[in-house]
Order: structure tokens, then sequence, then C-alpha cells
């Protein structure tokens, strides 16, 4: 079973507007990333959040952590149209010895409307 | 620095058919994962490794193998595909178990 889930698995919004994805998670965990992947490509890694991390910026992104509910949010501010992709929270978590699982959510498709 | 490489983009298989899909990583990182990715589903990981000729299970290991003979390469083969087996997989490396993943482009791959 998947270890993150993405709420919504769709979202629409309008250019300029703020998006917010959630992603919760069922065991504890090392870290917590999210990814972005537009259509036909790879993922590429946006931002990582350690567990003893609450909160988090880069640019007009910015991540929380709450590991007490297993759960975070990454923000993107002033969404522009190139920001139509695919998100991913990934969960990194110990598996026993030097064994490091990085488990992925389904993803939130975000579109921004010109 | 190429980053990530892998090989073929595209393929398509019979049934039965068996074939290799290649990783080269060029960032001399310990760990590297492939996943598949199929709609609906998000990735999930199949097999990975975390150094040269190591590997281990992922969630969805059935029907697949794999080899990390040199440490910048890691092999994921097929003995004999399955329709089931028809998905994007996606390479991925990094340098420790605390940092970003670093993925390949994907190979589509499509079993008749």
């Amino acid at each position: 079973s998947q270890q993150g889930e993405e709420d919504p698995q769709a979202l629409s919004i309008q250019e300029g507007e703020n998006a917010t994805m959630n992603c919760s998670y069922k065991t504890s965990i090392n870290n917590l990333q999210w990814y972005r992947q537009n259509s036909g490509r790879g993922l590429v890694h946006l931002i990582l959040i350690r567990s003893n991390e609450r909160e988090k910026h880069s640019g007009r992104l910015r991540v929380t952590l709450d590991t007490s509910k297993k759960s975070s949010s990454l923000l993107i501010t002033a969404s522009r149209a190139a920001d139509t992709a695919s998100y991913f929270c990934a969960t990194s978590r110990n598996s026993g010895g030097s064994n490091y699982k990085l488990t992925f959510g389904k993803g939130t498709l975000l579109t921004v409307n010109p | 620095n190429a980053g990530v490489t892998q090989t073929p983009k595209f393929r398509v298989l019979k049934t039965g058919q068996s074939m290799t899909l290649l990783c080269a990583q060029d960032m001399n990182h310990e760990y590297m994962y492939w996943y598949r990715q199929d709609p609906g589903m998000g990735l999930r990981l199949i097999h990975y490794s975390v150094g040269e000729g190591t590997t281990a299970k992922g969630e969805v290991p059935d029907g697949y193998n794999v080899s990390r003979l040199k440490k910048q390469n890691f092999l994921l083969g097929l003995e004999s595909a399955a329709p089931s087996q028809t998905s994007v997989y996606f390479c991925a490396s990094f340098p420790t178990p605390y940092g970003e993943l670093f993925f390949g482009e994907g190979s589509r791959l499509t079993v008749l």
C-alpha cells in the first residue's frame, strides 16, 4: 500500500490564485518531499522537509509538516500557467539497516488557467 | 553531466518476450530505485539498491528482476512480459537516504 495520499486528486484555479495540496501518510518518517511532474516527463524535486521541521519555504512554495497528524501541505502562491503539472508527495522511512524507501502518493493534478 | 539516463525510452513487446531496461547515473550515487507509474496509481516501487552488488524488493517486485553489478548502472529485467506490465518505468538515484531523488525521463513499455 502507498504511504502518502494527496488531496485533492485534481485542482483547477485561475492564474494569480494560490494552490494548496495536502498529503497524509501512515507511519513515522525521516523526511517528506514534494515533486512535480510535467506531462510525459520525469519527476523533479521541489522541496524537502525533515521530520523535526514544521515549515519550509522555497520561492513561491511553502511546505508545512504536522507529524502529530501525519500530514503535510504544499502551498503555491501567485500561481502561473506554467505551474500546471502533477504534484506528488513522497515519504522517506527506514525499513531496516541501510534500507530506505521513498514511497509516493497518487498525486494532485493542478491546472492553472490563464 | 547527464544525470540519470534511461534506455530505451519506448518499447513494444509481445507477451512472453523478455527485455532489459538500463538506468545509468553519473553522479556517483549509492541509492538507485526503479518505479512504475500507472494512471491513477502514482509511482510504485519495484526494486531498489542501496549500493553496488545489493538489491531489495519494493512494493510490486513480482515479474521483475534487477542487478547492480556496477555502481553507476541499475538494470531492470522482465523475463516473460505480461500485458499487466504495460507501464511507464522511472529510474531514480540519490546520494544519501536523506536527500532528494533524481529521476530519469522514463521508459514507456507496452506489452501486447
